[in-house]
């Protein structure tokens, strides 16, 4: 089965400093990845997703991410960070090609991003 | 749409009661599944399905159960609560009954405290 490591916990960065959050995987087959993302009292929500194609993909409120298969990672970018986006982020990825469980959308333990003003 | 709602918002339990954390699409999403997420461990599948009358297990299973009788409905429940089941709950659909394939849609979540 795959695993998820998203080694930062908690992230604390001042507005307009740059953010880069880690994501790796272990799965040696094709797989789809996710980033989510939940803001204080809100639902999680889809930031972005790479299914196929283009490695760097872009998602909403200026957020992309990178897609390295040789390295197994999909890190997280933001060139810079505002107050508003103090929330908790969350990489998901789905084996492609497994059945059951493992097809599932298995996700990191989070990282919690705070930016201070 | 109301999107994914999920009842209640809060619930405390004790030890050994059973109750039932219900959850709605009104998207016609094929795929529901149930996740709790706690601290430091992210979200872990519970249960999924990928149509009406199908379900299956994810990776924490025990001691809950789910049943799939319609499309807009995937009700969870614990048949008999236990500390270790004190834990932030959240639904989710998506349209592909392929599930992990498919963008999901959050609930609220549901916040139980089991004492």
């Amino acid at each position: 089965a795959q695993s998820v490591s998203q080694h930062n916990h908690h992230v604390i960065l001042s507005e307009a400093a740059s953010l880069e959050l880690g994501c790796n995987y272990s799965y040696g087959g094709t797989v789809n990845l996710f980033w989510y993302v939940q803001y204080p009292g809100q639902h999680l929500q889809l930031l972005l997703k790479y299914f196929s194609g283009d490695p760097l993909v872009k998602g909403i409120k200026g957020f992309e991410a990178e897609f390295i298969k040789s390295k197994f990672s999909f890190n997280l970018r933001k060139p810079s960070v505002q107050w508003s986006d103090t929330a908790e982020y969350l990489c998901a990825v789905n084996a492609v090609g497994s059945s059951g469980s493992a097809r599932q959308l298995t996700f990191g333990s989070g990282t919690q991003l705070t930016v201070l003003p | 749409n109301a999107g994914v709602t999920q009842t209640p918002k809060f619930q405390v339990l004790k030890t050994g009661q059973s109750m039932t954390l219900q959850c709605a699409q009104d998207m016609n999403h094929e795929y529901m599944s149930w996740y709790r997420q706690d601290p430091g461990m992210g979200l872990r599948l519970i249960h999924y399905s990928v149509g009406a009358g199908i379900t299956d297990q994810g990776e924490v299973p025990n001691g809950y159960n789910v049943s799939r009788s319609t499309t807009e409905d995937f009700p969870l429940r614990l048949l008999s609560a236990a500390p270790s089941q004190t834990s932030v709950y959240f639904c989710a659909s998506s349209y592909s009954g392929l599930g992990g394939t498919d963008t999901q849609y959050f609930g609220p979540g549901t916040r139980l405290t089991v004492l």
